[in-house]
């Protein structure tokens, strides 16, 4: 059972390049989130998706996209990278239920430098 | 709005003395809370949790952290630090929304000989 998986692991891009992120987890959840990791900020959540074909707005959207096709994976894509997305972006997933037995599970993270 | 604040971006203590993180959210309704810890390189695993009923919440490798409405704290303690502590530290705050998570902006431990 791998649980959250993110692809690639590390990338460096050159201001204007575009990337797709790819997330999949096998634990058949409804809901899936990205978030950005910077130093001295926490995470910060890009987008959420709450279903196949569904997918909102977080707290930080802007110079993402976001696409749920499939119930097991969500696509983070940076169409023309800037240095400010420079990060580490985290990927998690959770099941629908009683609010009470929702956790979210974590990938290990992808490292993305722009110059 | 919710908001997650954390005392201390890094707190130092030796080994085997006790460990005290600070967490204090800012809701008007009490949202769910949670401890993640985050290992060098990798994820965030979640150490524990608060929902509802006992307000002392244990979790794994002997952490535990109490909920405290009147003072909007759920801080997180160990009585005794082991090496294999040191890790970043993040509280979080379920809005009850999707489950989204808003998070504090993360402490530091370091644990010394």
């Amino acid at each position: 059972n791998a649980g959250v998986t993110q692809t690639p692991k590390f990338r460096v891009l050159k201001t204007g390049q575009s990337m797709t992120l790819l997330c999949a987890q096998d634990m058949n959840h409804e809901y899936m989130y990205w978030y950005r990791q910077d130093p001295g900020m926490g995470l910060r959540l890009i987008h959420y998706s709450v279903g196949e074909g569904t997918t909102a707005k977080g707290e930080v959207p802007d110079g993402y996209n976001v696409s749920r096709l499939k119930k097991q994976n969500f696509l983070l894509g940076l169409e023309s990278a800037a240095p400010s997305q420079t990060s580490v972006y985290f990927c998690a997933s959770s099941h629908w239920g009683p609010r009470a037995k929702n956790i979210q599970y974590f990938g290990a993270g992808t490292r993305l430098s722009v110059l | 709005a919710q908001s997650v604040t954390q005392l201390g971006s890094h707190v130092s203590v030796s080994e085997g003395a006790l460990v005290l993180l600070r967490c204090n959210y800012s809701s008007s309704v009490p949202p769910y809370l949670f401890w993640y810890v985050q290992y060098p390189n990798q994820g965030l695993q979640l150490l524990l949790k608060y929902t509802t009923g006992a307000t002392l919440v244990k979790g794994i490798n002997g952490f535990e952290a109490e909920f405290k409405k009147s003072e909007t704290s759920f801080h997180l303690t160990k009585p005794s630090a082991h090496m294999s502590d040191a890790a970043e530290y993040f509280c979080a705050a379920d809005s009850g929304t999707a489950s989204k998570l808003t998070f504090g902006t993360g402490t530091r431990l370091q644990v010394t000989l």
